[in-house]
Order: C-alpha cells, then structure tokens, then sequence
C-alpha cells in the first residue's frame, strides 16, 4: 500500500484567514481525494483530484471554498478559504491505490478555526 | 442513491466474544464494499472489502466480513475480541465519482468497545 503524509497534522487557526493542507504520497498514483470528518461524524468527500485536471467537487463544496492543486502524480494541496468555526475538522487526503478500489489514507489535519 | 447504514452507535463486548458490527448498504449494481477502522487521533485504516467472489472475505487483526446479497448486508464480525480492537469502525460502498472513479460513501460509524 501507499504511505501518505500530510502536512499540518494540526492548526489552530483564526476566522477570516485561509490554510493550505499538503498531501504527499510515496508513490505515483492517479487519482486522490480530499475528505472531512467533522467532530463526532463521519467522513464526507470533498473532491476529487486528478493531476492535470480541475478536480472535481461534492454538492455542498465549492472551489472558492476549497481549491484543490494537484501538480504531480505524488502531491496535492487543499486550501480552506475564508474560514469560519463551522469548518472545524479532520480534513483527510487518500488515494486509490492498483485497482483494487479500496482508498489508503492520511494521518489527517486537525484543524480548529477560532 | 448510494447509501450505507450503520445502525449502532455502539457495540459493547467482552474481552474473548465474538463481536459483530452490523452494515447495510443500498447500491445500484454491484456493490463494492469496504471496512476501515479509525483509533484516536489516528488515520483510517483499511480493514477489508468485499469486491466480487467468496461471500466471507478476511482481513486484517483477525476480522472478517460476510456479504450477504439477499439482505443487502455486509456485517463485520470477529471470533474473539481483544481491548485492542476498541476504536471506531466504518462501512463504506464504492459509487461512481466524477471521472469514472470510484468513490467511497461512509457509513456513520460504529464504536466498538470491548471490555477487559
């Protein structure tokens, strides 16, 4: 399987300001995903990035909200905007890995927006 | 709609049980499905999946799940629980995302805690 990392394992940040979410994996992969997991629920797509294209966005998500990169076969990046209390959450990148369809995921970024 | 139900919160079992955490799925087509585990303040972990074959699939720490297609059910089940294996477990099913790809629609969770 892939090793993922993410960078920052956690922030504490203000409301109004923006923070930018890395994900690194080991290996060349197709595509990847943004999940968040808000306190005490369950885990809920964001979008889907595949390098060279726009990812693609859930209902409910939007790209001036959270712009996704994707530059390369072994990285992408997730920038929530603007943010407010309400976007306090584990933010999580992952990533197909063969076809096997199962998804292998990052530690997660706790994020607590103040 | 793609959907996974996970209808307990919580399963409590002694140390040495057989645990069972049950999941229920509503797909169009062929389901592809799939466990994770989540401890504290650590990442999903796969556990196993059920993708095409053999209804019993074994996976990781001893778990095991039984897809069962007449009752839309893929139950995750252990012989004898260990304290270890308290954490929080996921269901998911496999839907079309955009691109053609595969993505994945959670379940609420289900936290297992066994008891010494």
């Amino acid at each position: 399987s892939a090793v993922i990392s993410q960078k920052p394992s956690r922030d504490i940040c203000q409301r109004g300001t923006s923070l930018t979410i890395q994900c690194q994996v080991d290996s060349q992969v197709t595509m990847m995903f943004w999940y968040r997991q808000q306190p005490g629920q369950s885990l809920t797509l964001i979008a889907t990035a595949n390098q060279g294209s726009e990812a693609t966005y859930e209902s409910g998500f939007v790209i001036d909200k959270f712009p996704i990169s994707r530059p390369n076969l072994t990285f992408s990046t997730l920038t929530v905007s603007n943010m407010s209390p309400e976007d306090s959450s584990i933010y999580l990148c992952s990533v197909e890995w063969g076809r096997g369809y199962e998804q292998y995921f990052g530690p997660g970024t706790r994020l607590t927006v103040t | 709609a793609q959907s996974v139900a996970q209808p307990e919160d919580q399963v409590n079992v002694a140390e040495g049980n057989p645990l069972t955490v049950k999941c229920t799925y509503s797909v169009s087509g062929n389901p592809y499905l799939f466990w994770y585990v989540q401890y504290p303040n650590r990442g999903l972990q796969f556990l196993l999946k059920y993708i095409t074959g053999d209804n019993l699939v074994k996976g990781s720490y001893g778990f095991e799940a039984e897809f069962n297609k007449s009752q839309t059910s893929f139950h995750l089940k252990k012989p004898s629980a260990l304290v270890s294996d308290s954490a929080l477990y996921f269901c998911a099913v496999s839907a079309l995302g955009g691109g053609a790809t595969n993505k994945l629609i959670f379940g609420t969770g289900t936290l297992l805690a066994v008891q010494p």
